[in-house]
């Protein structure tokens, strides 16, 4: 199925531990987000990649590093993880060469800190 | 981005239309609304969006007001699968710019 997918969907990291969270997407999106999300709060941007080859910052970028590898994937990595990263953390897709149309996102990663 | 202003909560009967409304006083003329969901921690699944027409789709209807700044997402037939957080978000759509999402609707579809 056509889609946006997330590995791991599940991960318990020690404070200090570093990790990196895959995203892929098979509908030829040129846009790839990282959101955030604590409990009961909105998504909040981390990073995004306008296109492949750039990378900008977001709401909330201080701890994580991202590589948009190639059109297909856009990874995040937690260097040394802590307690405050605590979250569920969404991917998402969107086309912005075609006419308006909305987001494509992942099931999510719910990382725990310890 | 012009930020979105929703109930907190609502409650809508199994069956019967229900009505998400949205303020977006200060959009521009550039800006388009979008509704997606949340359901259950879930990621978010996009509904609808639109400019200033009112839109239709397979899963809902978008009615925004002539002056634009206000609109309601109407799902015709809740089912209990609907309970969700839904969220309004205008934005442009030129840009690598993001989603603001805010805290949403909490739609509960009552049997």
């Amino acid at each position: 199925n056509a889609g946006v997918t997330q590995t791991p969907k599940f991960q318990v990291l020690k404070t200090g531990q570093s990790m990196t969270l895959q995203c892929a997407q098979d509908m030829n999106h040129n846009s790839m987000y990282w959101y955030r999300q604590d409990p009961g709060m909105g998504l909040r941007l981390i990073y995004y990649s306008a296109s492949e080859g750039t990378t900008d910052k977001g709401e909330v970028p201080n701890g994580y590093n991202v590589s948009r590898l190639n059109k297909r994937e856009f990874s995040l990595r937690l260097e040394s993880a802590a307690p405050s990263q605590t979250s569920v953390y969404f991917c998402a897709s969107i086309d912005r060469g075609r006419v308006p149309s909305g987001y494509t996102f992942g099931s999510g990663t719910r990382l725990t800190v310890v | 981005d012009a930020k979105t202003t929703q109930p907190t909560s609502m409650d809508c009967a199994e069956g019967r239309a229900a009505n998400l409304p949205c303020n977006h006083s200060t959009i521009s003329g550039n800006e388009y609304v979008y509704w997606y969901r949340q359901i259950h921690s879930q990621g978010p699944q996009y509904i609808i969006h639109g400019l200033k027409n009112n839109e239709t789709n397979e899963m809902a209807s978008l009615i925004i007001t002539e002056d634009r700044k206000s609109s309601t997402l109407i799902l015709p037939h809740a089912t209990l699968r609907d309970t969700a957080v839904y969220y309004c978000i205008v934005r442009v759509q030129t840009g690598a710019n993001n989603l603001f999402f805010g805290t949403g609707t909490r739609l509960t579809v009552i049997p």
